[in-house]
């Protein structure tokens, strides 16, 4: 089976920048992703590693470590809008499907 | 707007009832997938359908059901209802089976046992 680990709560300040960390066991792996949550919301997409290092989708970033089991969701020029939980997931080899997270809920503060 | 949408958005029933929760897939998505996410809770997944067939199950209790139809469409079937199946459902859509298929969600229904 999967298990993944990540805080479950991070409280930054406008402006800063912040590192979502997540941790994961799992007897095969595909992927790492993270998926944004508002409350009320839905999970959107926010970005996949499948190889180690830094992917960078404007202000969000995401690496990952294969060999750790580790990868973390960066944000910078942290705003308001970006208060919300972080899910990261990962995907087994074969046809499994995402294993998510408990989730991170992340509050921006002014 | 992911492209897949989700209906009722809001349902409200009685511990015992049976409901049925619809759900389309974007166009072109083949998977459909079921989570629920309780209070504070992260996304369970239920079930994953794949072009009509069912392609992997997770902690679904067995007074669920789901089917995907030839239109790809998808419905959750929740019988007997409990109060702890009180919860958030999504569905959520990705053109093939996994691999690094993104996928996409709808709205969700929130379902209110009483």
């Amino acid at each position: 089976g999967q298990s993944l680990e990540q805080p479950s709560e991070v409280t930054a300040v406008e402006g800063a920048i912040v590192q979502i960390n997540c941790t994961y066991q799992t007897s095969g792996f595909y992927g790492l992703s993270w998926y944004q949550q508002h409350d009320g919301g839905a999970p959107t997409f926010l970005s996949y590693n499948a190889l180690d290092g830094l992917e960078e989708t404007g202000r969000f970033s995401s690496f990952l470590s294969r060999s750790d089991s580790y990868g973390y969701l960066l944000l910078q020029e942290l705003q308001m809008k970006d208060s919300a939980s972080y899910f990261c997931a990962v995907r087994d080899l074969g046809n499994t499907p995402l294993v998510f997270g408990k989730g991170t809920r992340l509050s921006v503060i002014a | 707007d992911s492209g897949v949408t989700q209906t009722p958005k809001h349902l409200i029933t009685a511990t015992g009832q049976r409901v049925t929760l619809r759900c389309s897939p974007r166009s072109g998505d083949l998977s459909v997938y079921w989570y629920q996410q309780s209070l504070d809770q992260g996304l369970q997944f239920l079930i994953q359908y794949y072009n009509g067939e069912e392609r992997a199950k997770g902690n679904i209790l067995e007074r669920f059901s789901a089917q995907q139809f030839p239109d790809l469409h998808s419905e959750l079937n929740l019988s007997s209802l409990e109060l702890g199946d009180s919860a958030l459902y999504f569905c959520a859509s990705s053109i093939h089976s996994g691999g690094a298929d993104t996928q996409y969600f709808g709205p969700g229904t929130r379902l209110t046992v009483l």
